[in-house]
């Protein structure tokens, strides 16, 4: 239980274009999902939170207007990286948690997909 | 700010030699520690989760505990399969809200 589905796992895409990226909760719903990015030897950097049927929370630093966050059902959020730079290359995974998995599922664990390698050229 | 270090970052085992990973934490309000195993390329798979200090927890060849400053990740007899990066995240009510806060990793190589 508790998939997480991530698309595409790579892609490339040349300067100035966008990208989306789709995170599906596939066995459970969840009212919030995360959006992370991860750099090499560091941690793992939450860079917005996902509220279904209302405006992404994005962290400090983090350009809204460039990672726009779209969370339109209980299983699907999506990251779309508009006019991409190579300095937007990484690695970004996304992540939820079984909004109604009883007693404790405020505080259960993060699921996780597997990830999006994103190369801009 | 809440802060996790992992130690060490990097540890080399041969097959079979047992030995710990260490999550040190500094959270006000913790809700929860996750541990993570990671493969090269893969998202973070969930291992565990501990809730309160004296908590075990074990499946297979990993066992976790945790205390009121950290957290062990113990590994016994070791595999090469068990080969990855292992993260260690805490939970804490942050200004009304859940957030969760990540380690660096510590990346284990067993060798065969």
């Amino acid at each position: 239980g508790a998939v997480v589905s991530q698309h595409p796992s790579r892609v490339i895409c040349k300067s100035g274009t966008s990208v989306k990226i789709e995170c599906r909760s596939l066995d459970f719903q969840a009212t919030t999902m995360f959006w992370y990015r991860q750099f090499p030897k560091k941690s793992l950097m939450l860079m917005a939170t996902s509220n279904e049927g209302s405006k992404a929370t994005y962290e400090q630093g983090v350009e809204k207007d460039k990672f726009l966050i779209n969370h339109a059902s209980l299983t699907l959020s999506t990251l779309t990286v508009t006019s991409a730079h190579p300095e937007d290359s990484s690695f970004y995974i996304c992540s939820a948690r079984d909004s109604f998995g009883g007693d404790r599922a405020y505080n259960s664990p993060l699921h996780f997909g597997n990830g999006t390698r994103l190369t801009v050229t | 700010e809440d802060q996790v270090t992992q130690s060490p970052e990097a540890l080399r085992l041969q097959e079979g030699e047992s030995s710990s990973l260490n999550c040190s934490y500094t959270v006000s309000g913790l809700r929860g520690l996750f541990w993570y195993r990671q493969d090269p390329g893969k998202g973070p798979e969930f291992l565990f989760t501990l809730y309160s200090a004296g908590e075990e927890k074990e499946k297979e060849r990993l066992k976790a505990t945790l205390t009121k400053k950290e957290s062990f990740l113990h590994i016994t007899a070791p595999k090469p399969e068990d080969s990855a990066t292992y993260l260690c995240a805490v939970q804490a009510n942050s200004g009304g809200y859940q957030k969760v806060t990540f380690g660096i990793g510590t990346k284990l190589q067993v060798i065969p």
